[in-house]
């Protein structure tokens, strides 16, 4: 069956360090997204893309980065992980078209000390 | 602005209707009203969504006023399974920068 999925699921690291979140999806779908969920916030959108090369930045993008160098995948990567940045992060996928429901995967959490 | 207005928690007995209330008044003719729902801290499950026309599918009913500034999610036989955060989404036909979850209700099913 097709799939989303994320890895790792959990993960501590040190403020400064680099981290990449992976995000891998099977349904050749040309939308993908990533969101961060914190407690009182709901899940805001950091990044999405409509396909391969292209990305777009959502309202907390500040401090991520994403390529998308084919369809199945979208990495999410911290540059220089901030304490701030410490929350769950969820990948999502969605058909080409803005009619379309998006699936999202386990979520993966970071904890940054 | 919010786009969206829940109330952030509900109870339902088990076997009840469940009906979750949305308030989007600012909505505008091309935006589609989703819900989905969140276990515990799995990731969000869609599931309905609607433009105009009340809608139905296996796992709900979505009801939207004729003004369309408000819609109601229906579970017709709410379960303990169903105990979870649902989120009411306003979402644009063109780009998803400005698509927000926001907080959801909690619903609490009870025995």
């Amino acid at each position: 069956d097709a799939e989303i999925t994320q890895s790792p699921r959990h993960k501590i690291t040190e403020t400064g360090r680099q981290v990449t979140l992976a995000c891998h999806q099977t349904w050749n779908h040309n939308n993908m997204f990533w969101y961060r969920q914190d407690l009182g916030h709901g899940l805001r959108l950091i990044h999405y893309s409509y396909g391969v090369q292209d990305t777009n930045k959502g309202e907390v993008s500040d401090g991520y980065s994403v390529s998308r160098s084919n369809t199945e995948d979208l990495p999410l990567t911290l540059e220089s992980a901030a304490s701030s940045q410490t929350s769950v992060y969820f990948c999502a996928s969605s058909e080409s078209g803005t009619d379309n429901e998006q699936f999202f995967g386990p979520g993966t959490r970071l904890t940054v000390l | 602005d919010a786009k969206t207005t829940q109330p952030p928690s509900m109870d339902c007995a088990e076997g009840r209707a469940a009906n979750l209330p949305c308030n989007h008044s600012t909505i505008s003719g091309n935006e589609y009203v989703y819900w989905y729902r969140q276990i515990h801290s799995q990731g969000p499950q869609y599931i309905i969504h609607g433009l105009k026309n009340n809608e139905t599918n296996e796992m709900a009913s979505l009801i939207i006023t004729e003004d369309r500034k408000s819609s109601t999610l229906i579970l017709p036989h709410a379960t303990l399974r169903d105990t979870a955060v649902y989120y009411c989404i306003v979402r644009p036909s063109g780009g998803y920068q400005k698509v927000t979850f926001g907080t959801g209700t909690k619903l609490q099913v009870i025995p």
